[in-house]
């Protein structure tokens, strides 16, 4: 079983929709999660790391379900500058950072 | 604020010839780490190194080489390129306790 597995979509939404995106992880031990959002192939920035609280930054909201083992990434009120691939992310035991296949959004006019 | 700093952007190789590709960061970080990305496959890990003389494979580690003499530096060497390495090339760095990691902008490799 992969460590890390995506939806790798493309997700195809308006502009004002909601949409979200699911990480299911493999490894029980893991500890930070964040989710990352890289444009066209460029370098992945960080969006925001994933408390197991559950946290929001404006139209963001990231939660953490140990019990399941996924994380999940809500975008609300969706933007054209949205459009971009999301990727999910944790450090595994040892401080290795492993990235998810990326999920693909596409917001249009 | 230079961060973190890959060169070249882009290369051309043969089959056969050897490279490297650079990467320094300016920000103290311990834990330095390298990338590639193919269509399809998100970013994979190739080595990383949890501090100056201290190295380990990753993914994918197969043909290529790092070390890491400097905090600031590590470079990743490329020992006879394929074209199965034609890719995109990351180098990463974060400070230890699970923190950020920062990206170069990346080498765009490609071996004809």
């Amino acid at each position: 079983r992969k460590e890390v597995e995506q939806d790798p979509g493309p997700f195809n939404v308006p502009e004002g929709a909601t949409v979200a995106f699911n990480c299911t992880y493999s490894n029980s031990a893991s500890q930070s999660f964040f989710w990352y959002r890289q444009d066209c192939r460029k370098e992945p920035k960080l969006l925001m790391s994933v408390y197991s609280s559950g946290n929001e930054d404006g139209r963001f909201t990231a939660q953490l379900n140990r019990a399941s083992q996924y994380i999940s990434l809500l975008i609300r009120d969706s933007k054209l500058s949205d459009s971009a691939t999301y990727l999910c992310v944790f450090y595994n035991q040892g401080g290795k950072l492993i990235f998810g296949q990326g999920t693909e959004l596409s917001v249009k006019p | 604020n230079a961060g973190v700093t890959q060169t070249p952007k882009f290369q051309v190789l043969k089959t056969g010839q050897s490279m490297t590709l650079q990467c320094a960061q300016d920000m103290n970080h311990e834990y330095m780490s390298w990338y590639r990305q193919d269509p399809g496959m998100g970013l994979r890990l190739i080595h990383y190194s949890v501090g100056a003389g201290i190295t380990d494979q990753g993914e994918v580690p197969n043909g290529y080489n790092v070390s890491r003499s400097t905090t600031e530096d590590f470079p990743l060497r490329l020992l006879s390129a394929a074209p199965s390495q034609t890719s995109v090339y990351f180098c990463a760095s974060s400070a230890p306790g699970d923190t950020e990691a920062f990206f170069g902008q990346g080498t765009r490799l490609t071996v004809v």
